[in-house]
This record gives C-alpha cells, structure tokens and sequence, in this order.
C-alpha cells in the first residue's frame, strides 16, 4: 500500500528557531513531492514541489529536500514566525494519472 | 479572485437526512476534487472530475455522488448521511491532473456534522 508517513506529529519552537519537518514515503512509481502549508480552518496551499531529480527546493525560508533513494524528503524552516504556526502536509504523486497520497501532517505551534 | 469558494461552511445534520455540497471556481480549471479530512488522517479523495460533465470515483467514494454540470461547478452529494461522514470536506481544483508542476487550489472547507 502506497504510504507517507510524516514526523514529528506536533512540534513547538519559539519565534525566531529553525526546525525540519520529515516525511518517509513507500509510494512507488514516484512522480513529485509537494509540501502544502495548512493554517488553522484553511485549505491547503502549496510551497515547494520537487521531481525525482531534484534535492532541493527554497520558497523564501522554507527548504525543501528530497532524497529519491532513501525515499525521504524534509522541509526546514529558517528563522521560524508566528505566522508558521500551521500544519504542513507532505503529498507525494504517484504515476502519470497524478494519483496522490497525503500525509497526515505536521502541526507546527511558534510560540514568542 | 475568489479562487475556490465552499458553500456552506458549516452544517449539522441527522443521520439519515440528506444535503449538498456546493464548490465553484472561477479560474477556468479542468480539474475538480472533493476530499474528506479527519483527525488524525491525511486527506483523501472521494470522487473528482476532469471535466464538464465527466466525474470519477476516488479513495472513498461511498455514501457520495456528485455532479459536474457545469465547468465552474462540482457538487458533492449525501443521500443519507451517516455520523461516519462527520468530516472536513475540501473542494479544489487544477489545470490538469496533479502531475508535474501542477498544483491543486483548495477550497477553505466545510465542517459537517452528522447526529
């Protein structure tokens, strides 16, 4: 069964802090990787999509990492805001049909 | 732009009644998705459309229908609700299938909850 598997579940860090969120997944034929951003009573919304050739994707102090082989991939935020507080969903896309399987998320709290 | 608009945000059901989800979009996109997220869970797909008039089955279909009468406009349907589809639906949409540097826009959701 295809899977992502996302860790920690919950995170807190004070203002100003970088953390790295991490996501396994067991989805096979991959075809992209997407982090979404999800704030509290929102829909998702992307921040960095990866193909299998990428390591690495910015969106301004998000990073995004990839690695096809381990089946692995991280999202780091720099210099962590109270406006980060949110979960953040990893979505991995499987064959041509652009099947997806969402992760349960991470839930980010930046406290000040 | 309104983007991707739910209606209604919020509604309390009995188990048996029935309702409908409304979901319209106003960026000419192909695609359309209704999803279902619960605690606990990554959010996962009831049934999609790839267009006017076309709709497909998805992870968790049952209990739903939908309709796509109209480009801008995807429903999603429960004849006879059940506590069990107590849930956050999320309506989005897309140029093309989730594929390559496509991206889905979500809807802002709608909590419904069956007694």
């Amino acid at each position: 069964k295809n899977q992502v598997e996302q860790s920690p579940q919950s995170l807190i860090i004070l203002e100003g802090k970088n953390c790295t969120l991490q996501c396994n997944y067991t989805v096979s034929p991959f075809s992209n990787l997407r982090w979404y951003k999800q704030d509290t009573g929102r829909g998702p919304v992307s921040l960095t999509i990866m193909t299998f050739s990428e390591n690495t994707k910015s969106n301004g102090r998000y990073t995004a990492t990839l690695d096809a082989d381990t089946k692995q991939s991280s999202l780091h935020i720099t210099a962590s805001q109270l406006s980060d507080s949110a979960s953040y969903i990893c979505v991995v896309i499987y064959t041509n049909a652009g099947k997806s399987t969402f992760g349960d998320g991470t839930t980010l709290t930046v406290k000040p | 732009n309104a983007g991707v608009t739910q209606t209604p945000k919020f509604r309390v059901l009995k188990t048996g009644q029935s309702m409908t989800l409304l979901c319209a979009q106003d960026m000419n996109h192909e695609y359309m998705y209704w999803y279902r997220q619960d605690p606990g869970m990554g959010l996962r797909l009831i049934h999609y459309s790839v267009g006017e008039g076309t709709t497909a089955k998805g992870e968790v279909p049952d209990g739903y229908n939908v309709s796509r009468l109209k480009k801008q406009n995807f429903l999603l349907g429960l004849e006879s609700a059940a506590p069990s589809q107590t849930s956050v639906y999320f309506c989005a949409s897309s140029y093309h299938r989730e594929a390559g540097a496509n991206v889905l826009t979500f809807g802002a959701g709608s909590r419904l909850t069956v007694l």
